[in-house]
């Protein structure tokens, strides 16, 4: 089992709708959470880190569940511009700090 | 303005030659990293620092090759003995590799090797 887990997708949605996702992680040692946006042959891009309180910015909200061990990721009102692969990253301490990648959720955001 | 900077952006070499990728950062950070991405897949790590003159294996470091002689600058060279050398690198940084921060990445080297 891998330790992050995503749904793949492609999640096709039309602008204005909203959608959200899910990411599973495996290791109850885990102890930071982030969102990372890549676009198509770029870099990931930090979107926003996740708080067991819940955050949002602007139309992005980050929920984290310690008990069920999810991370979710609500984006409401939905762009073009938000087409791209959103990644969800761990950090858990295991022996020292380690970053765990999901393999990201493909969005595709159409007129 | 700091941030991380990877060269050459795209680079082809042929099977059996070394080839070296740069990775330079201004943001004074103490922690850097190798990752690679393979199409449909997440990113794997080969190799990170955590301070000048030392680093660590990642998951996947065979066939690579690091230094770290100067704070802001971490150069992966892919040998020849990399079966797979084909892939998109990422080189990332975080203030501190003890710590929980997020990391920040460089534009990434596409390497293809025929």
């Amino acid at each position: 089992r891998k330790e992050v887990e995503q749904d793949p997708g492609p999640f096709n949605v039309p602008e204005g709708a909203t959608v959200a996702f899910n990411c599973t992680y495996s290791n109850s040692a885990s102890q930071s959470f982030f969102w990372y946006r890549q676009d198509c042959r770029k870099e990931p891009k930090l979107l926003m880190s996740v708080y067991s309180s819940g955050n949002e910015d602007g139309r992005f909200t980050a929920q984290l569940n310690r008990a069920s061990q999810y991370i979710s990721l609500l984006i409401r009102d939905s762009k073009l511009s938000d087409s791209a692969t959103y990644l969800c990253v761990v950090i858990l301490y295991r022996g020292g700090f380690k970053t765990i990648f999901g393999a990201g959720t493909r969005l595709f955001v159409k007129a | 303005d700091g941030g991380i900077t990877q060269s050459p952006k795209y680079l082809f070499r042929k099977e059996g030659q070394n080839v070296t990728l740069s990775c330079e950062q201004n943001l004074n950070h103490d922690a850097m990293y190798w990752y690679r991405q393979d199409p449909g897949q997440g990113l794997r790590l080969i190799y990170y620092s955590q301070i000048v003159n030392d680093f660590q294996k990642g998951d996947i470091a065979e066939g690579y090759s690091v230094s770290r002689e100067k704070k802001e600058s971490f150069p992966l060279t892919v040998t020849s003995a990399q079966k797979n050398p084909t892939a998109f690198y990422l080189c990332a940084s975080s203030s501190q590799q003890g710590d929980n921060s997020p990391l920040h990445f460089g534009n990434g080297t596409r390497l293809t090797v025929t």
